[in-house]
């Protein structure tokens, strides 16, 4: 029930496409919902996040697309660009108890953005 | 600028060598974490510390310790390195816009 589930595991797309991840939990207490990417030898970093009770979230080119009732999640990057290519996490927080914000992370997407 | 900042970037480590990684934040925050980040898999929790209480996560092995010595300060002790405890280890701590503010990670190499 702790699992977050994400695909594809590898993702080729041309210069100026969509990208799209999904994500998928069953924990109907998680209460928020990051996507971090991490570069090659780097630390994941925050890209862009969403709770529960907002359906989209736009940043520049990238979008979260939330279904709360198909507990699905999706990250789409628009225009894509070559220096997008890195690994894209999603992860997911229990809300209270003794969490302290404790994060379950889908298992990547390694995107590659091709020029 | 918030950092979290561990050190060193790159450890190599004798099998069975007990080693010290160390992080530092500037957020001032009382959560800390340390993550554990194999070659192609998303990180896993270790251990977290809310102020100075010590929560471990079930499975991670008894080879793990830690010590939080004040607020900005946390070191991840392994006490006799494996082979398979090769991997990036993560420190985070939260931000003022994300439950967890990564630092760059120290990549352990056991030899």
């Amino acid at each position: 029930q702790q699992q977050v589930k994400q695909s594809p595991q590898s993702l080729i797309v041309q210069k100026g496409g969509i990208s799209i991840i999904n994500c998928a939990y069953e924990n109907t207490a998680f209460d928020y919902f990051p996507w971090y990417q991490q570069f090659p030898g780097k630390g994941p970093a925050l890209l862009i996040a969403i709770r529960p009770d907002v359906s989209e979230k736009k940043e520049g080119r990238f979008t979260i697309s939330f279904n709360k009732s198909a507990k699905q999640f999706s990250l789409h990057i628009m225009d894509s660009q070559p220096g997008d290519s890195a690994t894209y996490f999603c992860a997911a927080k229990q809300a209270g108890g003794t969490s302290y914000g404790k994060l379950t992370f889908g298992q990547g997407t390694i995107l590659t953005v091709h020029p | 600028d918030a950092m979290v900042i561990q050190n060193p970037r790159y450890q190599v480590t004798q099998f069975g060598k007990p080693v010290t990684l160390s992080c530092s934040q500037t957020l001032n925050h009382n959560v800390m974490y340390w993550y554990q980040q194999k070659s192609s898999q998303a990180p896993k929790l270790l251990f977290h510390y809310y102020d100075k209480d010590f929560n471990n996560e079930a499975d991670t092995p008894d080879n793990f310790q830690s010590r939080r010595p004040n607020t900005s300060f946390c070191f991840l002790d392994i006490r006799s390195p494996g082979l398979g405890d090769a991997a990036m280890y993560l420190c985070a701590t939260k931000g003022a816009n994300t439950e967890a503010f990564f630092g760059q990670g120290t990549r352990l190499t056991v030899v």
